[in-house]
């Protein structure tokens, strides 16, 4: 089961360069997240769509851009890298709304592991 | 304030002793909480998670939740070298967000 799936999981930008960081589901999940993780931070949600055709801002969305491709797939792109945008990035799915107030887990993906120059 | 905090640590413990890690959030309209756990280099993994009131024990593990005192807490009984880790607390807001502490590291003396 591949579950959560990430690509690149490695990724050296310059300065200024754009890229597009892919995450798949296979879970049937209907909703997915982005976030970036930096020393002493924790996880910050960039990013978030609870089901597909929508998508809304986390708490650090400035400088990124989404799309929520299908039900399986949610992008995350840097329009024009910044060295403060290096960073380990996460993706996550899980399954809301089944049972309000009891909601599932979610499930990551291995990262991607972004350095700006 | 910060939405969800936790005391980033280290914590150390002898291995065979309680460890007890503990969250705190703000908002009263929370209603999941979960803990991860995160390898150095790794993605989180769930350990737990809990919605109501009370102790939920899964093996070692004892997730503890107070809703009026906004406090949820871990507890990892004998305690082992492999438990070392940074443990996330993850809290479901009113909202779709879920927010995350940003961790307490654990570590386990053999």
């Amino acid at each position: 089961n591949a579950g959560v799936t990430q690509t690149p999981k490695f990724q050296v930008l310059k300065t200024g360069q754009s890229m597009t960081l892919q995450c798949a589901q296979d879970m049937n999940h209907n909703s997915m997240y982005w976030y970036r993780q930096d020393p002493g931070m924790g996880l910050r949600l960039i990013y978030y769509s609870a089901s597909e055709g929508t998508t809304d801002k986390g708490e650090v969305p400035n400088g990124y851009n989404v799309s929520r491709l299908n039900k399986r797939e949610f992008s995350l792109r840097l329009e024009s890298a910044a060295p403060s945008q290096t960073s380990v990035y996460f993706c996550a799915s899980s399954l809301l709304g089944e049972i309000w107030g009891r909601d599932q887990p979610q499930h990551f993906g291995d990262g991607t592991r972004l350095s700006i120059l | 304030q910060k939405e969800v905090e936790q005391n980033s640590g280290p914590l150390s413990v002898p291995e065979g002793a309680i460890a007890s890690l503990n969250c705190t959030y703000s908002d009263r309209g929370s209603q999941s909480f979960f803990w991860y756990r995160q390898y150095s280099g790794k993605s989180p993994e769930l350990i737990m998670f809990i919605y109501s009131n009370g102790d939920k024990e899964d093996g070692r593990f004892t997730a503890q939740l107070n809703k009026a005192s906004q406090y949820v807490s871990l507890l990892i009984r004998d305690s082992q070298p492999s438990d070392s880790a940074t443990y996330l607390c993850a809290v479901r807001t009113g909202g779709f967000k879920t927010i995350f502490g940003a961790g307490t590291r654990l570590f386990v003396k053999a």
